[in-house]
């Protein structure tokens, strides 16, 4: 089945740090990549997405790569902002599975200055 | 400006009520989606409908109703069968095919009184 694992939080970094948020996935297809964004009482923001293997999605200063060798699609930012604070979700789209998503449980992230 | 409204922003429930949420979006969008959202689990699909007059069933269905009656308009109610309705209620829109990227709204935060 189609199933999206994210590293625990809460990760607490200072401002210009390097960061990192890991994310695997298991697909029976050929699946879509994302990486969502939510804000304290909001709705999730799509932040960047991947489509095929070794594509990258970047925006805002994030990147990740889609790794199809090692199932993953982890998150980085070389330099983290106070403004960057929020739960960042993994997900995927199935291929085959018309419209369905399946996200991570999120990683909430705070920046302190 | 396009996008996808959810009102209220707080709805408050009694014992043996049903409440409906509402969800409108004006991207043209033919697939419309409710996920339910609790702290530390992640999205959980509720229903998702692909095109109007068609709906179906996700992962937590038991306890909540939808209606298609209109490309643009996707409510959902809690019924009184959902004996654990306070969460967060997140809805969702794409063009309808595979892999699509999804747009969601503000959400409603649904609590008992």
């Amino acid at each position: 089945g189609n199933s999206v694992t994210q590293m625990e939080g809460p990760v607490t970094l200072s401002e210009e740090a390097f960061l990192t948020i890991n994310c695997t996935y298991t697909a029976t297809g050929y699946p879509s990549l994302f990486w969502y964004v939510q804000y304290p009482g909001e709705g999730l923001q799509l932040l960047l997405k991947a489509t095929k293997a070794d594509d990258k999605g970047s925006n805002k200063g994030f990147e990740a790569t889609y790794r199809k060798e090692t199932t993953s699609f982890h998150l980085e930012k070389g330099s983290v902002q106070v403004s960057d604070s929020a739960v960042y979700f993994c997900a995927l789209s199935d291929s085959f599975i018309r419209n369905q998503f399946y996200f991570g449980t999120g990683t909430s992230l705070t920046v302190i200055p | 400006d396009g996008g996808i409204t959810q009102s209220p922003k707080y709805l408050f429930r009694k014992e043996g009520q049903n409440v409906t949420l509402s969800c409108e979006q004006n991207l043209n969008h033919d697939a419309m989606y409710w996920y339910r959202q609790d702290p530390g689990q992640g999205l959980r699909l509720i229903y998702y409908s692909q095109i109007v007059n068609d709906f179906q069933k996700g992962d937590i269905a038991e306890g909540y109703s939808v209606s298609r009656e209109k490309k643009e308009s996707f409510p959902l109610t809690v019924t009184s069968a959902q004996k654990n309705p306070t969460a967060f209620y997140l809805c969702a829109s794409s063009l309808g095919t595979t892999q699509e990227t999804q747009y969601f709204g503000p959400g409603t935060r649904l609590l008992v009184l």
